[in-house]
């Protein structure tokens, strides 16, 4: 049992380029999560995932962009990177409005 | 009304000592209250959770204490140890949003 999984752990962009982050989890839970950790700073959600095929923006959408065709997996792809988005990444998942499962991050640097 | 306000943003307790961190809320239909433990380099992990209809919740060295008239929690460590070191997020959410609201987190160091 992995728990949640995210590719790759780091990750540097030139401005303007794109990529995908891939999140996965193995318990079977229905929500999931992605968010940005700025240094020194809290969580902020990104979009969240209520189920398969259902996506839905967080806090701070913007430049980013998110799919779920399987429950397992919810990838989150940065379309014309710019340094504003240099950030570390976390996905998550939960079985209920309550705990949820964090992902090891992914450290992206935008440059 | 959404937001949770979290205090301090940091704080450096000697070993033994008992670090206090406090959040406050505003919506009272918040019904779940956890505390989450992040290390350096890892994601959070929930560390400990409270409902509202209770006042205090221990599980080891961790107590979460709950005041619903004044809409706070806070987290105790006691015995606090160098490996207690880490950032800790107060969050809430109630049952029928699967979001948690997060507070902005306190980076706490305990020294040797």
């Amino acid at each position: 049992n992995a728990g949640v999984t995210q590719t790759p752990k780091f990750r540097i962009l030139k401005i303007g380029q794109s990529m995908t982050l891939q999140c996965a989890q193995d318990m079977n839970h229905n929500y999931m999560y992605w968010y940005r950790q700025d240094p020194g700073m809290g969580l902020k959600l990104i979009y969240y995932s209520v189920g398969a095929g259902i996506t839905d923006k967080g806090e701070v959408p913007n430049g980013y962009n998110v799919s779920r065709s399987t429950t397992e997996d919810f990838p989150l792809r940065l379309e014309l990177a710019a340094p504003s988005q240099t950030s570390v990444y976390f996905c998550a998942s939960s079985s209920s409005a309550y705990t949820q499962y964090f992902g090891p991050g992914t450290r992206l640097t935008v440059l | 009304q959404q937001q949770v306000k979290q205090s301090p943003q940091s704080l450096i307790v000697q070993k033994g000592g008992i670090p206090i961190i406090n959040c406050a809320y505003e919506n009272t239909a918040f019904d779940y209250f956890p505390w989450y433990q992040q290390f350096p380099g890892k994601g959070p992990a929930l560390l400990i959770a409270i409902r509202p209809d209770v006042s205090e919740k221990k599980e080891g060295r961790f107590t979460i204490s709950f005041n619903k008239s004044a809409k706070q929690f806070s987290l105790h460590i006691m015995d606090s140890q160098p490996g207690d070191s880490a950032t800790y997020f107060c969050a809430a959410s109630r049952n029928s949003n699967y979001q948690l609201i997060w507070g902005a987190g306190t980076k706490l160091i305990i020294k040797p």
